[in-house]
Formats: C-alpha cells, structure tokens, sequence
C-alpha cells in the first residue's frame, strides 16, 4: 500500500513552454501534497503543500504564478511549471499523507523536466 | 545554521559492515523524525520513522533519537551492496506535516 505515482518521469520542453506534472496517490486518500524539487547531488526543498481543495501554500522564494499547484481531488494534485526556462530545469518529487499527524509522508518517483 | 544537518559523504564500507549515519538538528520544536532511502534518479523510500527519543528496530536497521543532543541516527547492520544509495534525514514539527530534509548521505557497500 501507500504507492504514489507521478507522470510524466522524464518531459523535455522548449524554453517558454508550459508543463504539467501529475502526482496520484492511488491506494489512498491523499488530503494534503507536498511538492518539492531538488536539484542534483543536493536534498528536496519543499516547494509547496496543497491540501485538497484549498489553495496551495508556497515555501519563501517560490513564485506561486509560475508554479501552479492544483489539488482537486483526494488523489490527485498536479504541478503546472509556466513558461518555462533553463533554470527550471530539476527533478520534482511530490509526496502524500493521509492527513493524520501520525502519517508519513510517501513519495512519487519524480519527474525529470529538462528545459531546453 | 540550516533547521537540519548531515555529512554528505560519501560513505564506503565493506559488505557485511554496521554503517551509521547520522543527522543533527537546531530546534527542539521538531517532534517527528524519518529516514528516506533514495536511489538515483528515483524517489525517497521511506526507511523508518519515529517520533520519540531511543531506538527504534526494523530489521537490519536501527532508528535512534536523542532529543537531549538533537541528533538522529540510523544504523544499518549487515550491509549489503543493494544498500548502496543515498539516505536522507527527514524531520518535522508536530504541529505541522511540512518535512525538513537533511542534505542525504551517500553510501556505497562494496562486495
């Protein structure tokens, strides 16, 4: 149990460019995500944390127009990276939690955006 | 002083050695602790969690907490080259779900 998909896993796109990742808790009711990019050799920093049908909260630094977070069901929360650049480039990993102060915390296997 | 600490390595033991990895943190208002297997190119798998001081079993590894010295540990015995990857500390407030992660540690086990 607690399997998080993502897709896509890899997605190259031209500068400018609009793409949209999917993350999908599918053997559980996901009422808040995480989303979190990391770049290479180094640890996830937390992008923002949506609860489900509720506006998504962003992490100091990350701008909410370019990230656009949707969480419109239990199991289903997407990240929309908006005209994209070079800098964008990173693997995103999106995780879920039942919501419990006791749950953990389970994780997609991410996706590798590469903008070129 | 980031909230959460860890040696990046790398690490490189022999098959069959204890290998110990270790996190500190810098404030007493994080409740909840977690270790996170990730390999390359993959998501963290989550190894263990905790959320109180002293150890915690699970197989070949051992989870343990010392909020006195705010300092995680996780210790794999036996280690095996299938261990080699990278392991991230992970903790949070218990108010809240938001995780911190260390920097992860990189370990090979070579045969």
């Amino acid at each position: 149990g607690a399997v998080v998909s993502q897709h896509p896993s890899r997605v190259i796109c031209k500068s400018g460019t609009s793409v949209k990742i999917e993350c999908r808790s599918l053997d559980f009711q996901a009422t808040t995500m995480f989303w979190y990019r990391q770049f290479p050799k180094q640890s996830l920093m937390l992008m923002a944390t949506s609860n489900e049908g509720s506006k998504a909260t962003y992490e100091q630094g990350v701008e909410k127009d370019k990230f656009l977070i949707n969480h419109a069901s239990l199991t289903l929360s997407t990240l929309t990276v908006t005209s994209a650049h070079p800098e964008d480039s990173s693997f995103y990993i999106c995780s879920a939690s039942g919501g419990q102060i006791t749950d953990t915390q389970y994780f997609g296997p991410g996706t590798r955006l590469t903008v070129l | 002083q980031k909230e959460v600490e860890q040696d990046p390595g790398p690490l490189s033991v022999p098959e069959g050695a204890i290998v110990s990895l270790n996190c500190t943190y810098s404030n007493s208002a994080f409740q909840y602790f977690m270790w996170y297997r990730q390999y390359s190119r993959k998501g963290p798998e989550l190894l263990m969690y905790t959320y109180s001081s002293g150890n915690k079993e699970d197989g070949r590894f051992t989870a343990q907490v010392d909020k006195s010295s705010k300092y995680i540990s996780l210790f794999i015995r036996d280690s095996q080259p299938s261990d080699s990857a990278t392991y991230l500390c992970a903790i949070a407030r218990i108010s809240g779900y938001a995780l911190n992660f260390g920097k992860g540690t990189s370990l090979l086990v070579t045969p």
